[in-house]
Formats: C-alpha cells, sequence, structure tokens
C-alpha cells in the first residue's frame, strides 16, 4: 500500500492567492482528518470526515478555510484568500476499521509559504 | 489553556542514555493515550498506546499513564541516535474520534 498521498509537498504563493491542498487515504480507510502543524501551535485538527461526510469542522480558523470530500479516494482543503499566517505544514491522516485507538496514519505533509 | 501540555524541548542526550517524555492534561474524559514519533519532514506515525491507568513495554519504551494526576509518560531505555526526533502524546475520548496532540518534544539523540 502507498500510504497516504498529498500533493503537492511544497506551496509557495503569494497573499491574497487560492492554495488547494489535496490527500488521497489509505483504501480502505473510512476516516480522513486534515491537521495544520506550526511549531507555536502545534498539531491542530481542522477538519474530519467519515464516509465522506465532514463530522466536526469546529477546528477550521475561518471562512478562508474549506474542505470536501467529493468520494472515498479524494479530499481537498482550500485557503481562498490565502494570508501569510497560513503558513504551515498540512497534514492530511486516515484510520480504518475501528479499534478503540483508532490509530491514524499520516501522509507526508505539505509546506505552504505563503509570502 | 490547552488540553494538552507538552515541555516542546529540545531535550539533547548522549547515546545510551534513559529518556523520560511527559505530558499533563486537564480534560479528565481522555481515556486512551498514545505517543507518535514524527521524524523530521515526515508525518507522524503511532509508537505506542495505553489505555487508563498503567505500565506498557515494547522493546526499549515504556509508556505510563497515571490517570488519578493527569500526566503521561514515555520512557526511552539504551537511546540510539535513529531516536532522533519529535515525540507527541495524543489523547481520545471514549466516546468520538478526534485525537487531541501535545505540542510535541523535540529529542536529540548524540552519538
Amino acid at each position: 500500500d502507498a500510504g497516504v498521498i498529498q500533493s503537492p509537498r511544497h506551496e509557495v504563493t503569494e497573499m491574497g492567492q487560492e492554495v488547494t491542498l489535496r490527500c488521497k487515504p489509505i483504501s480502505g480507510h473510512d476516516y480522513l482528518f486534515w491537521y495544520r502543524q506550526t511549531m507555536m501551535r502545534g498539531l491542530e485538527l481542522l477538519i474530519y470526515f467519515n464516509n465522506n461526510v465532514p463530522i466536526d469542522d469546529s477546528g477550521m480558523p475561518e471562512d478562508r478555510f474549506s474542505a470536501k470530500m467529493p468520494n472515498a479516494s479524494f479530499s481537498t482543503l482550500k485557503i481562498q484568500p490565502s494570508e501569510p499566517r497560513d503558513s504551515a505544514v498540512y497534514f492530511c491522516a486516515s484510520s480504518g476499521p475501528r479499534g478503540p485507538y483508532n490509530e491514524q496514519f499520516f501522509g507526508p505533509g505539505t509546506r505552504l509559504t505563503v509570502l | 489553556q490547552k488540553e494538552v501540555e507538552q515541555d516542546p524541548g529540545p531535550l539533547s542526550v548522549p547515546e545510551g542514555a534513559i529518556v523520560s517524555l511527559n505530558c499533563t492534561y486537564s480534560n479528565s474524559a481522555f481515556q486512551y493515550f498514545m505517543w507518535y514519533r514524527q521524524y523530521s519532514r515526515k508525518g507522524p506515525e503511532l509508537l505506542m498506546y495505553t489505555y487508563s491507568s498503567g505500565n506498557k513495554e515494547d522493546g526499549r519504551f515504556t509508556a505510563q499513564v497515571d490517570k488519578s494526576s493527569k500526566y503521561i509518560s514515555l520512557f526511552i531505555r539504551d537511546s540510539q541516535p535513529s531516536d532522533s526526533a519529535t515525540y507527541l502524546c495524543a489523547m481520545k475520548k471514549s466516546s468520538g474520534d478526534k485525537l487531541t496532540f501535545g505540542t510535541g518534544t523535540r529529542l536529540a539523540v548524540r552519538p
């Protein structure tokens, strides 16, 4: 299995531009999570899906952020318009058949820099 | 106040040392406790997990939970340079699917 796939791995953009991050979860996993990691705030959950349905988006910082999961093998996180404070590493993670620990498998992350 | 507090370090130790990594938490609803390891420029990966209070050992690693003190620890014996990474604690309530992570402790093991 290829694991969780994220693209792009690096993104440099200018303030005000739209940014789209992409994620392909592990096949057969029914949960998908989007996180943001910074030195100051650590790993923060932004939103998660179960069976392609958004369950909890309380971590989405503001309306500039949106996420979709049109099917079981693809999700996007969009920032429009982007701001310098959005600079961070964004991780996608998926988890599968239920166990109490809900092991999450993380992708390699997308390093976003907004100038 | 954050639900989970973790000393960010960095922590630098010589090879062969015993390492102690810790987290405190404020929400007594947390029942499941995990440690994730994150190498530089990689995503976190699950290292160990424990349920409620007690110890769990896996090779050179021991995870310990003290629910009365709301305190969890990860011990690494005979530390190796390959253990150099950021270690994140994570916790989950009985119901629900979300993990709450600590900010992570950066560990460097010097050869």
